[in-house]
């Protein structure tokens, strides 16, 4: 089955202990892309990858991490971890940056 | 830089009837993609209906259908003969094409809750 999984699925941390969000997909896509979701806010873009070994900031990266060894993975490490980083976490590919975006399921974070 | 405005928080239709959601963009991009998500209570996102800019024609997918306005920078949705499972939070979002400073950055609006009523 064609899909983006993400891990874990729910988080209770503290703050400043370092954590990563896995991200994975089996869809040989290009391109990979995380985003956070608030409310009224809508959702806002972390980073994203246009292929191996190429990152970029999306609107929110302060605070985050990201790497791209591999085609299928593109974990999010948040290093020290803060309050403000309490949100719903989406990891998002697809074949090629304009087309249609396949959502993980989204990973619920809280930071206390 | 793109921004993306929805500027109905809320939103309520009855079973079977239509409904328009609105979306209004700017971009600095001469080509771009506008993109409508659906966010259903599981909180996943699915795909709606896609539109690149430089096609002239409305896109559609069954009951949904878009309203582009490229002068006018507005991108509004509109179910037909609406139902139960309609009811969602919808995402309006907006991309630049390959060779601008966009292209890769996808931009949301703040959403917009649909209730669907029998």
């Amino acid at each position: 089955e064609a899909q983006v999984t993400q891990n874990p699925r729910y988080l209770i941390t503290v703050t400043g202990k370092k954590l990563t969000v896995t991200c994975s997909q089996n869809m040989n896509h290009e391109y990979m892309s995380w985003y956070r979701q608030d409310p009224g806010l809508g959702l806002r873009q972390i980073y994203y990858s246009m292929n191996v070994e190429v990152t970029d900031k999306g609107d929110v990266p302060e605070g985050y991490k990201v790497s791209r060894k591999e085609k299928r993975n593109f974990p999010l490490i948040l290093e020290s971890p803060s309050p403000n980083q309490t949100s719903l976490y989406f990891c998002a590919s697809s074949l090629n940056p304009g087309e249609t975006q396949y959502f993980g399921p989204g990973t619920r974070l809280l930071v206390l | 830089a793109q921004t993306v405005t929805q500027s109905q928080p809320e939103m309520s239709v009855q079973e079977a009837e239509t409904v328009t959601l609105s979306c209004t963009y700017d971009t600095s991009e001469s080509n771009y993609y506008l993109f409508w998500y659906k966010q259903p209570p599981s909180r996943q996102m699915i795909l709606v209906i896609r539109q690149e800019a430089y096609k002239q024609q409305n896109a559609t997918e069954n009951r949904f259908s878009v309203n582009f306005q490229k002068a006018a920078k507005s991108f509004s949705l509109k179910i037909s003969d609406s139902q139960l499972g309609d009811t969602a939070m919808y995402f309006c979002a907006s991309m630049g094409d390959a060779g601008g400073t966009s292209y890769g950055k996808l931009t949301f609006g703040q959403g917009t809750i649909l209730t669907v009523h029998p």
